[in-house]
């Protein structure tokens, strides 16, 4: 059965102190690992997909990167504006083009 | 920039009334999607839609539940007769493609179901 494990639930930073949130997956066979932003009451909203062991993309203050088992948003610097739930979720090769979401992680950056 | 958008954003309605919930996708994707997020919990595939079609749903998308393009731009669900269970916030999301490089899912805010 496929799984995403996000970690930790909660992250509160200073302005400025850098960290990095966690996805586990199992899948049977990943097409796509996605993460999104979302803000309270709002929906997901798109930041970067990786689909291959090694890939990296960056927006701004945001690095996402993946392994065969794992991926990391790195958050370089955070501004008080980054605080956000940060969702990540995995679609499988099995012919699903559904996303399956882990339960977030719940960024607050403190000014 | 093009958007999903969804309406309407809250609805409250009594135990066993019908309710429908509609979206319009981005115009020129082609796979839909409906999706909810109870209070506090994960957001969760419901189901999804291509070339007029139902292409997957989830255990959660049961009988109650239905799906519609009317027309050319508009993507509803409806559930035919509302649960307390059914509270929860409804996404649609839309992608260009099923996969691959363009298979991004792009959401909507949201429409807040409400069920006394």
């Amino acid at each position: 059965e496929d799984q995403v494990t996000q970690s930790p639930e909660a992250l509160r930073l200073q302005e400025g102190e850098s960290s990095s949130l966690n996805c586990s997956y199992t899948v049977s066979g990943l097409r796509g690992l996605f993460w999104y932003r979302q803000d309270p009451g709002k929906g997901p909203e798109f930041l970067f997909t990786l689909y291959s062991a090694g890939e990296e993309k960056e927006k701004e203050r945001l690095k996402a990167t993946l392994t065969k088992k794992e991926s990391f948003l790195h958050i370089t610097a955070p501004k008080p504006e980054d605080s956000a739930t940060y969702l990540c979720a995995v679609q499988a090769q099995t012919g699903a083009n559904n996303l399956f979401f882990g339960t977030g992680t719940r960024l607050t950056v403190i000014p | 920039e093009p958007e999903v958008t969804q309406t309407p954003s809250h609805q409250v309605t009594q135990m066993g009334q019908e309710v429908i919930l509609r979206c319009v996708p981005i115009s020129n994707h082609l796979y839909f999607y409906w999706y909810r997020q109870i209070l506090g919990q994960k957001v969760e595939f419901l189901v999804s839609f291509y070339n007029n079609e139902i292409s997957e749903k989830s255990e959660i998308f049961d009988d109650q539940f239905s799906v519609e393009r009317p027309d050319g731009s508009n993507f509803t669900l409806k559930i035919r007769s509302t649960k307390l269970e059914d509270s929860a916030m409804y996404f649609c999301a839309s992608s260009r493609t099923s996969g691959g490089r363009t298979g991004e899912l792009f959401f909507g805010e949201g429409s807040r179901l409400t069920v006394l």
